[in-house]
Protein backbone atom coordinates (compact mmCIF):
# COMPACT_ATOMS: atom_id res chain seq x y z
CA UNK A 1 0.00 0.00 0.00
CA UNK A 2 1.61 3.22 -1.39
CA UNK A 3 -0.54 5.69 0.94
CA UNK A 4 -1.91 7.07 -2.05
CA UNK A 5 -5.95 6.50 -2.98
CA UNK A 6 -7.67 7.04 -5.68
CA UNK A 7 -11.34 6.75 -6.21
CA UNK A 8 -13.66 5.06 -8.01
CA UNK A 9 -11.42 2.30 -8.70
CA UNK A 10 -13.71 1.36 -11.68
CA UNK A 11 -16.09 3.85 -13.71
CA UNK A 12 -18.15 3.10 -16.72
CA UNK A 13 -19.90 5.46 -18.70
CA UNK A 14 -21.10 7.07 -22.11
CA UNK A 15 -19.19 8.91 -24.39
CA UNK A 16 -19.69 12.55 -24.10
CA UNK A 17 -20.01 12.41 -20.57
CA UNK A 18 -17.99 13.86 -18.00
CA UNK A 19 -16.49 12.11 -14.83
CA UNK A 20 -13.79 13.20 -11.99
CA UNK A 21 -11.39 11.34 -10.69
CA UNK A 22 -10.36 11.25 -7.34
CA UNK A 23 -6.72 11.01 -5.53
CA UNK A 24 -5.81 11.91 -2.33
CA UNK A 25 -1.49 11.56 -1.63
CA UNK A 26 0.83 10.42 0.86
CA UNK A 27 0.21 12.68 4.31
CA UNK A 28 2.60 14.98 3.70
CA UNK A 29 3.08 14.82 0.08
CA UNK A 30 2.51 18.25 -1.43
CA UNK A 31 3.17 17.16 -5.06
CA UNK A 32 0.54 15.46 -6.96
CA UNK A 33 0.96 13.96 -10.35
CA UNK A 34 -1.60 12.54 -12.80
CA UNK A 35 -0.96 9.94 -15.75
CA UNK A 36 -2.98 7.63 -18.05
CA UNK A 37 -1.96 4.35 -19.33
CA UNK A 38 -3.72 2.51 -22.38
CA UNK A 39 -2.20 -0.48 -24.41
CA UNK A 40 -2.04 1.73 -27.62
CA UNK A 41 0.05 5.12 -25.85
CA UNK A 42 1.29 3.47 -22.97
CA UNK A 43 1.83 5.80 -19.55
CA UNK A 44 1.43 9.38 -20.25
CA UNK A 45 2.26 12.28 -18.05
CA UNK A 46 -0.60 14.56 -17.68
CA UNK A 47 -0.28 16.80 -15.49
CA UNK A 48 1.41 18.24 -12.01
CA UNK A 49 0.54 19.76 -9.20
CA UNK A 50 2.62 21.49 -6.19
CA UNK A 51 1.09 22.77 -3.00
CA UNK A 52 -1.89 24.03 -4.89
CA UNK A 53 -0.38 24.90 -7.90
CA UNK A 54 0.15 23.74 -11.54
CA UNK A 55 4.10 23.00 -12.19
CA UNK A 56 3.90 21.02 -15.03
CA UNK A 57 1.81 20.00 -18.09
CA UNK A 58 2.32 16.99 -20.32
CA UNK A 59 0.29 15.57 -23.08
CA UNK A 60 -2.91 16.91 -21.44
CA UNK A 61 -6.30 17.19 -23.61
CA UNK A 62 -8.45 20.24 -23.57
CA UNK A 63 -11.07 18.33 -22.39
CA UNK A 64 -9.40 17.54 -19.51
CA UNK A 65 -8.37 20.04 -16.40
CA UNK A 66 -7.31 19.16 -12.86
CA UNK A 67 -6.70 20.99 -9.68
CA UNK A 68 -5.33 20.40 -6.34
CA UNK A 69 -7.09 21.69 -2.99
CA UNK A 70 -6.10 22.96 0.33
CA UNK A 71 -6.35 20.07 1.87
CA UNK A 72 -3.69 18.43 -0.75
CA UNK A 73 -6.13 15.79 -2.25
CA UNK A 74 -6.38 16.18 -6.38
CA UNK A 75 -9.20 15.81 -8.48
CA UNK A 76 -9.01 15.56 -12.21
CA UNK A 77 -11.87 16.59 -14.43
CA UNK A 78 -12.62 14.51 -17.78
CA UNK A 79 -15.38 15.80 -19.95
CA UNK A 80 -16.87 15.24 -23.54
CA UNK A 81 -15.70 11.71 -23.36
CA UNK A 82 -14.98 9.41 -26.07
CA UNK A 83 -14.20 6.07 -26.55
CA UNK A 84 -10.25 6.76 -26.64
CA UNK A 85 -10.24 8.07 -23.18
CA UNK A 86 -10.84 4.43 -21.86
CA UNK A 87 -7.79 4.03 -20.02
CA UNK A 88 -6.24 3.36 -16.44
CA UNK A 89 -5.41 6.64 -15.21
CA UNK A 90 -2.83 6.67 -12.14
CA UNK A 91 -2.56 9.59 -9.00
CA UNK A 92 0.97 9.81 -7.84
CA UNK A 93 2.53 12.18 -5.26
CA UNK A 94 5.34 12.99 -3.75
CA UNK A 95 6.90 14.96 -0.91
CA UNK A 96 8.71 17.30 -3.16
CA UNK A 97 9.71 17.09 -7.12
CA UNK A 98 13.05 15.94 -6.44
CA UNK A 99 12.08 12.53 -4.73
CA UNK A 100 10.35 9.47 -5.88
CA UNK A 101 6.44 9.15 -6.86
CA UNK A 102 3.95 6.78 -5.00
CA UNK A 103 1.49 5.57 -7.40
CA UNK A 104 -2.18 4.69 -6.50
CA UNK A 105 -3.74 2.03 -7.44
CA UNK A 106 -5.45 3.42 -10.52
CA UNK A 107 -8.73 4.25 -11.82
CA UNK A 108 -9.99 2.46 -14.70
CA UNK A 109 -12.37 4.23 -16.83
CA UNK A 110 -14.23 2.76 -19.31
CA UNK A 111 -16.46 4.77 -22.25
CA UNK A 112 -19.02 2.95 -23.98
CA UNK B 1 13.14 17.64 -25.57
CA UNK B 2 14.39 15.03 -22.92
CA UNK B 3 13.12 11.34 -23.76
CA UNK B 4 13.51 8.04 -22.44
CA UNK B 5 14.25 5.10 -24.31
CA UNK B 6 13.47 1.32 -23.40
CA UNK B 7 15.07 -0.94 -26.22
CA UNK B 8 13.16 -3.90 -25.54
CA UNK B 9 9.40 -3.94 -25.63
CA UNK B 10 9.09 -7.77 -23.93
CA UNK B 11 12.16 -9.52 -22.50
CA UNK B 12 11.63 -13.42 -22.27
CA UNK B 13 13.74 -15.25 -19.80
CA UNK B 14 13.72 -18.43 -17.81
CA UNK B 15 13.65 -18.85 -14.28
CA UNK B 16 17.20 -18.25 -12.07
CA UNK B 17 18.70 -17.10 -16.18
CA UNK B 18 20.36 -13.43 -15.42
CA UNK B 19 18.12 -10.46 -17.07
CA UNK B 20 19.34 -7.02 -18.59
CA UNK B 21 16.84 -4.55 -19.08
CA UNK B 22 18.08 -1.55 -21.00
CA UNK B 23 17.41 2.31 -20.60
CA UNK B 24 18.90 5.08 -22.34
CA UNK B 25 17.85 8.88 -21.95
CA UNK B 26 18.38 12.07 -23.79
CA UNK B 27 19.48 14.92 -21.49
CA UNK B 28 22.48 16.72 -21.42
CA UNK B 29 22.24 18.33 -18.16
CA UNK B 30 22.31 16.57 -14.28
CA UNK B 31 19.51 14.12 -13.59
CA UNK B 32 17.69 11.73 -11.21
CA UNK B 33 16.79 8.62 -12.44
CA UNK B 34 14.34 6.26 -11.30
CA UNK B 35 13.22 2.14 -12.12
CA UNK B 36 9.31 1.25 -11.16
CA UNK B 37 7.80 -1.75 -11.62
CA UNK B 38 4.28 -2.69 -12.09
CA UNK B 39 2.82 -5.77 -11.08
CA UNK B 40 -0.26 -6.90 -13.05
CA UNK B 41 -3.51 -4.99 -11.91
CA UNK B 42 -1.70 -2.58 -9.85
CA UNK B 43 0.02 0.74 -9.48
CA UNK B 44 3.88 1.50 -10.13
CA UNK B 45 6.07 1.12 -7.67
CA UNK B 46 9.37 2.56 -7.10
CA UNK B 47 12.35 -0.06 -7.42
CA UNK B 48 15.40 2.25 -7.23
CA UNK B 49 16.71 5.09 -7.89
CA UNK B 50 19.85 7.20 -8.60
CA UNK B 51 19.96 10.66 -7.31
CA UNK B 52 24.06 11.22 -6.53
CA UNK B 53 26.71 9.46 -5.27
CA UNK B 54 27.65 5.84 -6.46
CA UNK B 55 26.69 4.86 -9.47
CA UNK B 56 25.66 1.25 -8.61
CA UNK B 57 22.26 1.54 -7.27
CA UNK B 58 20.39 -1.62 -5.72
CA UNK B 59 17.00 -2.85 -5.08
CA UNK B 60 16.41 -5.10 -1.46
CA UNK B 61 15.22 -7.91 -4.26
CA UNK B 62 18.23 -8.22 -5.94
CA UNK B 63 17.87 -5.65 -8.96
CA UNK B 64 21.17 -3.30 -9.62
CA UNK B 65 21.57 -0.67 -11.86
CA UNK B 66 24.56 1.44 -13.11
CA UNK B 67 24.26 5.07 -13.66
CA UNK B 68 26.41 5.64 -17.30
CA UNK B 69 26.82 9.07 -17.93
CA UNK B 70 28.99 8.95 -20.71
CA UNK B 71 26.62 6.32 -22.33
CA UNK B 72 23.67 8.20 -20.42
CA UNK B 73 22.05 5.09 -19.85
CA UNK B 74 20.69 3.20 -16.95
CA UNK B 75 20.29 -0.31 -17.37
CA UNK B 76 18.65 -2.59 -14.82
CA UNK B 77 20.20 -6.14 -14.40
CA UNK B 78 19.38 -9.08 -12.11
CA UNK B 79 21.49 -12.23 -11.43
CA UNK B 80 19.20 -15.01 -11.46
CA UNK B 81 15.42 -13.72 -11.58
CA UNK B 82 12.01 -15.50 -10.22
CA UNK B 83 8.51 -16.41 -11.56
CA UNK B 84 7.50 -13.45 -9.09
CA UNK B 85 9.67 -10.97 -10.95
CA UNK B 86 7.24 -11.22 -13.95
CA UNK B 87 5.82 -7.61 -14.33
CA UNK B 88 6.25 -4.13 -16.85
CA UNK B 89 9.33 -2.33 -15.69
CA UNK B 90 9.62 1.57 -16.36
CA UNK B 91 12.52 3.59 -16.67
CA UNK B 92 12.02 7.16 -15.73
CA UNK B 93 14.23 10.48 -15.58
CA UNK B 94 14.36 13.75 -14.42
CA UNK B 95 16.29 17.09 -14.91
CA UNK B 96 17.07 17.85 -11.15
CA UNK B 97 16.24 21.47 -11.96
CA UNK B 98 13.32 20.42 -13.99
CA UNK B 99 9.53 19.53 -12.73
CA UNK B 100 8.61 16.65 -15.02
CA UNK B 101 9.58 13.22 -14.77
CA UNK B 102 9.79 11.56 -17.84
CA UNK B 103 8.68 7.77 -18.71
CA UNK B 104 9.86 5.15 -21.06
CA UNK B 105 7.52 3.14 -22.80
CA UNK B 106 8.25 0.38 -20.31
CA UNK B 107 9.76 -3.38 -20.67
CA UNK B 108 7.76 -6.19 -19.72
CA UNK B 109 9.75 -9.39 -18.36
CA UNK B 110 8.03 -12.44 -18.76
CA UNK B 111 9.62 -15.52 -16.17
CA UNK B 112 9.17 -18.71 -17.64
CA UNK B 113 9.44 -21.83 -14.99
Amino acid sequence: DSGVTQTPKHLITATGQRVTLRCSPRSGDLSVYWYQQSLDQGLQFLIQYYNGEERAKGNILERFSAQQFPDLHSELNLSSLELGDSALYFCASSVSEAEEQYFGPGTRLTVT
Amino acid sequence: AQSVTQLDSQVPVFEEAPVELRCNYSSSVSVYLFWYVQYPNQGLQLLLKYLSGSTLVESINGFEAEFNKSQTSFHLRKPSVHISDTAEYFCAVKDTGGFKTIFGAGTRLFVKA
